[in-house]
């Protein structure tokens, strides 16, 4: 079935920085975005950015722009995100989720969340 | 950038009432407007995409309509298993949340 895995749990210290990995499966990879959503505890739904793992390229909230990096591994359809330089502020689910390309986006298909926990 | 804004922030209704929830944005979206359910500890699942399509798989009880900068999600007949936070979501520009909209079942 068409699903989307990501990594386990979290726990950085403040002033590092965290790689989330999202492996795809049941769909062609490289045909929709990947974009990735937060959410701390007890609050909305917060996106990221988003990136076409065919050609690369990336979309980013201006909230997060020079601190986030996503990526993608097209040979085991596997999307990266990483954020640096974390306080506690970023401790929160991170949730991956597809989109089709272009403005006509929704996110029908989502990750199970990664916790990230950011703490000295 | 565009703000999102959803009214009520919650509420509390019956089995079997109709619910109506807005989302109103502050320049046109044109139909470029989604609709998700969340339930505590899980992700998000869309319902309605381009402001009035109905997601494969989601009850007809959910309908979506609006356009420009206004928009709703009604449930016609509230279920117990609707409770949850529904989020509106822009992508005209970004690809922004609303605040959300916390439905209890009375």
């Amino acid at each position: 079935q068409v699903q989307l895995v990501q990594s386990g749990a979290e726990v950085k210290k403040p002033g590092a920085s965290v790689r989330v990995s999202c492996k795809a499966s049941g769909y062609t990879f490289t045909n929709y975005d990947i974009n990735w959503v937060r959410q701390a505890t007890g609050q909305g739904l917060e996106w990221m950015g988003w990136m076409n793992p065919n050609s690369a390229n990336t979309g980013y909230a201006q909230k997060f722009q020079g601190r986030v990096s996503m990526t993608r591994d097209t040979s085991i359809n596997t999307a990266y995100m990483e954020l640096s330089s974390l306080g506690s502020e970023d401790t929160a689910v991170y949730f991956c989720a597809r989109g089709e390309f272009g403005m006509e986006t929704s996110f029908d298909i989502w990750g199970q969340g990664t916790m990230v926990t950011v703490s000295s | 950038d565009i703000q999102m804004t959803q009214s009520p922030s919650s509420l509390s209704a019956s089995v079997g009432d109709r619910v109506t929830i807005t989302c109103r944005a502050s320049q046109s979206i044109t139909r470029y407007l989604n609709w998700y359910q969340q339930k505590p500890g899980k992700a998000p699942k869309l319902l309605i995409y381009a402001a009035s399509s109905l997601q494969s798989g989601v009850p007809s009880r959910f309908s979506g309509s609006g356009s420009g900068t206004d928009f709703s999600l009604t449930i016609n007949s509230l279920q117990p298993e609707d409770f949850g936070t529904y989020y509106c979501q822009q992508t005209y520009t970004s690809r922004a949340f609303g605040p959300g909209t916390k439905v209890d079942i009375k």
